[in-house]
């Protein structure tokens, strides 16, 4: 059974650096490109972030890049972002995501985590 | 990056049919065929229901379908029923900036 669990979330001010993990099991990590998807409290979906399944390609959404970075250590089947320079905008449910397919683009929430809540606040 | 267009809500009763709309442009929903939807029941992670426009994931209810024509996608939902009432989301692969992916902006479908 797929799972994927996230943590690493809490209540930071603003400017502040937060890391987020995401731990996967139930399927070969290493063979899928993850996501990171966010929900505003009563707002909808917002892609974050994609990373590749080899790191090799990386993306983000224009409201987080440069500040935001997607990692994965394939030897721990785990993923991550880094949150620094976080804004009271970034306060959200950040879900972790497994693309449906190994190596085909198109469908990135094929599986989700449960999420995990950052507050951006002082 | 601008999100899909969506209606706010949708209802239908018991047994019914209703459809969602999704509106994008000719770099998202109108250049492939990536669109995949969401439900999301409140407090809960969303569940993938339609993938690549019209195919179902194993285990989905094939009262759920979806289709596209031109920029816009749609899901329709058949015999209507209680559990179905929750928010529904599409998104699209797309290149518009970068290569990425866009959501559309949700609809609240009531079962009336």
């Amino acid at each position: 059974e797929v799972q994927l669990v996230e943590s690493g979330g809490g209540l930071v001010k603003p400017g502040g650096s937060l890391r987020l993990s995401c731990a996967a099991s139930g399927f070969t990590f290493s063979s899928y490109s993850m996501n990171w998807v966010r929900q505003a409290p009563g707002k909808g979906l917002e892609w974050v972030s994609s990373i590749s399944s080899s790191s090799s390609y990386i993306y983000y959404a224009d409201s987080v890049k440069g500040r935001f970075t997607i990692s994965r250590d394939n030897a721990k089947n785990s993923l991550y972002l880094q949150m620094n320079s976080l804004r009271a905008e970034d306060t959200a449910v950040y879900y972790c995501a497994r693309d449906l397919r190994m190596a085909a683009a198109g469908t990135l929430g094929g599986y989700w985590g449960q999420g995990t809540l950052v507050t951006v606040s002082s | 990056q601008s999100a899909l267009t969506q209606p706010a809500s949708v209802s239908g009763s018991p047994g019914q049919s209703i459809t969602i709309s999704c509106t994008g442009t000719s770099s998202d929903v109108g250049g492939y065929n990536y669109v995949s939807w969401y439900q999301q029941h409140p407090g809960k992670a969303p569940k993938l229901m339609i993938y690549d426009v019209s195919n179902r994931p194993s285990g989905v209810s094939n009262r759920f379908s979806g289709s596209k024509s031109g920029n816009t996608a749609s899901l329709t939902i058949s015999g209507l029923q209680a559990e179905d009432e929750a928010d529904y989301y599409c998104s699209s692969y797309t290149s518009s900036s970068t290569v990425s992916y866009v959501f559309g902006t949700g609809t609240k479908v009531t079962v009336l």
